[in-house]
């Protein structure tokens, strides 16, 4: 089955304690992103990938770190995590088309993350 | 990528269609419209993506305006399963993956 995954699900932590997010997908996406999303908000892309080992800022990559080592797979690394990174995240990959645009995202689950 | 703005909310009666506008009205000519919508707080789902022609897929049907400055996503018959908020974002057919969403509309399929 064609998915992307996102563990852990659910985490509550404490500020400053370094944390990571994975995110993995198996479709042989070239693009990945990830996104957060705040009560009342819509979705904000963080970081997003256009294949291994090349990453770009979103609209909010402050306290944030990502990397694509491979390409089914896109951490999410929160060095030193602060309560306003108290926040429902999302992983997404999409494929590069022939045409060079990326085709629809297929997002992950979720993960939900508390920072006291 | 163009902005897009939509109303914060919209009602519709079960059966019937749910017509969803979006204005892009800074749309340029190389970005695509896409539609897609989150049911509670699961992961946003594709719903269906356009150029400058109308676009019809199982799900919806998507209407852009010969100006291409809106659009219309239509529901033919709206279920209470449809109750979502809905995403209208516009992104550049050679981007390198950057994606803005907007506030979305929350849809109501009251019975």
């Amino acid at each position: 089955e064609a998915q992307v995954t996102q563990n852990p699900r659910y985490l509550i932590t404490v500020t400053g304690k370094k944390l990571t997010v994975t995110c993995s997908q198996n479709m042989n996406h070239e693009y990945m992103s990830w996104y957060r999303q705040d009560p009342g908000l819509g979705l904000r892309q963080i970081y997003y990938s256009m294949n291994v080992e090349v990453t770009d800022k979103g609209d909010v990559p402050e306290g944030y770190k990502v990397s694509r080592k491979e390409k089914r797979n896109f951490p999410l690394i929160l060095e030193s995590p602060s309560p306003n990174q108290t926040s429902l995240y999302f992983c997404a990959s999409s494929r590069r088309t022939s045409g060079g645009s990326t085709d629809t995202q297929y997002f992950g689950p979720g993960t939900r993350l508390t920072v006291l | 990528d163009a902005k897009t703005t939509q109303p914060p909310s919209m009602d519709c009666a079960e059966g019937r269609a749910a017509n969803l506008p979006c204005n892009h009205s800074t749309i340029s000519g190389n970005e695509y419209v896409y539609w897609y919508r989150q049911i509670h707080s699961q992961g946003p789902q594709y719903i269906i993506h356009g150029l400058k022609n109308n676009e019809t897929n199982e799900m919806a049907s998507l209407i852009i305006t010969e100006d291409r400055k809106s659009s219309t996503l239509i529901l033919p018959h709206a279920t209470l399963r449809d109750t979502a908020v809905y995403y209208c974002i516009v992104r550049v057919v050679t981007n390198a993956g950057k994606s803005t969403f907007g506030d979305g509309t929350t849809l109501t399929v009251k019975p």
